[in-house]
C-alpha cells in the first residue's frame, strides 16, 4: 500500500527557507496518473493547498504563495520537495504531503502523510 | 480566486442525521470532495467526485450537490463521526485548489 512520509527541520528562522522531503513507499511517484501535493495547516486552522506537480516536472502553486514556493521532484529517489523562502511566523503551520490520483479520484487529494510540524521561530 | 464557505460547527445528537455544507461559485461546474480529520489526525477522503465514497468509508457518509451549495451527510451519525470536515474543489481553471474553511462535527 503506497505511504508518504514528510521529513524536515521542525524549526526555522524568520526569513530562511523552509524545505521539507516527502519520500513514496509502496509505490512509483512516476505514474501517468498521479499528481503529487504539498498542504499545510496552520495551528487551529483550516487547510491551505500549496502546490502540485506531476513526475515529469510542470507545477502548478497556489498564487498566494507562488512568488516563494518551489515543488521539485526526483523520481530516481521516489521523492518530492518543498522550498519556502523567507519565511516569516505566519508560515509556522502542520505541512503534509499527498497524493492526487487523477484517473480514479480526479482532484481528490485521497493519500496523505502523517504531517510534520514546522514553526518559524528566531 | 474560488472560495468555498462552510458554517463553522454543526451539532447532532447520536443516531441522528448531520448535514454539513458547502457553498462556492466553483460548482456546479467542478467536482467536490470532502475530508474528515480527526484530532491530531491528517485528513482522511470520504467523499470524491459528489457522490463516491471511497473503499473503507461506511455506508453513512454520502454527498449531494445542487447549483452552488454542495452537502456532506452522515447518517447515523455515531461518536467516532466527531471530527472537523473540509469541502474542497479544483478552481474554474483547473490548475488550482481550494478547501473550504472547515466544519467542526461535534456529536452531542
Amino acid at each position: 500500500q503506497l505511504q508518504l512520509q514528510e521529513s524536515g527541520p521542525g524549526l526555522v528562522k524568520p526569513s530562511e527557507t523552509l524545505s521539507l522531503t516527502c519520500t513514496v513507499s509502496g509505490g512509483s511517484i512516476s505514474s501517468t496518473s498521479y499528481y503529487w501535493a504539498w498542504i499545510r495547516q496552520p495551528p487551529g486552522k483550516g487547510l491551505e493547498w500549496i502546490g502540485n506537480i506531476f513526475y515529469r516536472g510542470s507545477t502548478y502553486y497556489n498564487p498566494s504563495l507562488k512568488s516563494r514556493v518551489t515543488i521539485l521532484i526526483d523520481t530516481s529517489k521516489n521523492q518530492f520537495f518543498l522550498k519556502l523562502t523567507s519565511v516569516t511566523a505566519a508560515d509556522t503551520a502542520t505541512y503534509y504531503c499527498a497524493r492526487m490520483d487523477y484517473d480514479i479520484t480526479q482532484d481528490a487529494f485521497d493519500i496523505w502523510g502523517q504531517g510534520t510540524m514546522v514553526t518559524v521561530s528566531s | 480566486s474560488s472560495e468555498l464557505t462552510q458554517p463553522p460547527s454543526v451539532s447532532v445528537s447520536p443516531g441522528q442525521t448531520a448535514r454539513i455544507t458547502c457553498s462556492g461559485d466553483t460548482w456546479p461546474k467542478q467536482y467536490a470532495y470532502w475530508y474528515q480529520q480527526k484530532a491530531g489526525q491528517a485528513p482522511v477522503l470520504v467523499i470524491y467526485k459528489d457522490t463516491e465514497r471511497p473503499s473503507g468509508i461506511p455506508e453513512r457518509f454520502s454527498g449531494s450537490s445542487s447549483g452552488t451549495t454542495v452537502t456532506l451527510t452522515i447518517s447515523g451519525t455515531q461518536a467516532e463521526d466527531e471530527a472537523d470536515y473540509y469541502c474542497q474543489s479544483a478552481g474554474s481553471s483547473g490548475t488550482s485548489w481550494v478547501f473550504g474553511g472547515g466544519t467542526k462535527l461535534t456529536v452531542l
